[in-house]
C-alpha cells in the first residue's frame, strides 16, 4: 500500500518554463489536495478536489492549474514558472468517512531559477 | 473556515510533558479537531483526532473543553525525536473539504 505518491521528487526549472507535478493515491479517497510550503513556513492550500470531476481554489491558486484526472490522480501544473514558486509541494488525500483525516505524500522540491 | 491560533514555538527538555494549545473560536458543530506532526523534509502525519472531552492514543492525548473553542495536545515524556512542527486543523464537510492549516507550533526538545 503506497498511500500518496508524488513525482518528481526534485526539479529545477528556468523562469517561464512549464511543468506538471503528478500525484496518485491508492486509498480510494474522494478528496485530494495540493499544498505548498516555503522554507520555515506553514502549509498553504493551492487547490483541492472534493471528488472526481471537481476542483476548487484554495488560499494561493494564482499561477497554478490542476486536473483531477480520475479518482486516483490529481496533477498540478505550472504554466509559466516564476522564482516565487520555488517551494516544496505536497499532495494529499483525505477520507471523509474518517472525519477527513489527511494523508500526505513525501513532497516535491521545486526550484525556479 | 474555522481559523486556528497556536503559539509559534515552544521549548522543552527530554522527559517533560508538553502541552500545546490551539484556539478555534468559530468551530462549527460538526467539526472535528485533528493534530498533525511534521518533521523537516517530510509531509505532515496524523497524530490524534477528537470531537469533545478527552482522547488518548499511544502517542498523545487531546483535551477538548465543553465549549470546544480550544484544544490541547499533550505529549507525555518527550524525547529529542519529538522535535517537530505541530499543526491543529479544524474542519469538516461544512467547508466542502477545504482543509486549511494554520502556522503550526515549532517544538524544540533539548537534552
Amino acid at each position: 500500500n503506497a498511500g500518496v505518491t508524488q513525482t518528481p521528487k526534485f526539479q529545477v526549472l528556468k523562469t517561464g518554463q512549464s511543468m506538471t507535478l503528478q500525484c496518485a493515491q491508492d486509498m480510494n479517497h474522494n478528496s485530494m489536495y495540493w499544498y505548498r510550503q516555503d522554507p520555515g513556513m506553514g502549509l498553504r492550500l493551492i487547490y483541492y478536489s472534493a471528488s472526481e470531476g471537481t476542483t476548487d481554489k484554495g488560499e494561493v491558486p494564482n499561477g497554478y492549474n490542476v486536473s483531477r484526472l480520475n479518482k486516483r490522480e490529481f496533477s498540478l501544473r505550472l504554466e509559466s514558472a516564476a522564482p516565487s514558486q520555488t517551494s516544496v509541494y505536497f499532495c494529499a488525500s483525505s477520507d471523509e468517512r474518517v472525519r477527513n483525516t489527511i494523508y500526505f505524500g513525501e513532497g516535491s522540491w521545486l526550484t525556479v531559477v | 473556515l474555522a481559523k486556528t491560533t497556536q503559539p509559534i514555538s515552544m521549548d522543552s527538555y527530554e522527559g517533560q510533558e508538553v502541552n500545546i494549545t490551539c484556539s478555534h473560536n468559530n468551530i462549527a458543530t460538526n467539526d472535528y479537531i485533528t493534530w498533525y506532526q511534521q518533521f523537516p523534509s517530510q509531509g505532515p502525519r496524523f497524530i490524534i483526532q477528537g470531537y469533545k472531552t478527552k482522547v488518548t492514543n499511544e502517542v498523545a492525548s487531546l483535551f477538548i473543553p465543553a465549549d470546544r473553542k480550544s484544544s490541547t495536545l499533550s505529549l507525555p515524556r518527550v524525547s529529542l525525536s519529538d522535535t517537530a512542527v505541530y499543526y491543529c486543523l479544524v474542519g469538516g464537510k461544512k467547508y466542502g473539504n477545504k482543509l486549511v492549516f494554520g502556522a503550526g507550533t515549532i517544538l524544540r526538545v533539548k537534552s
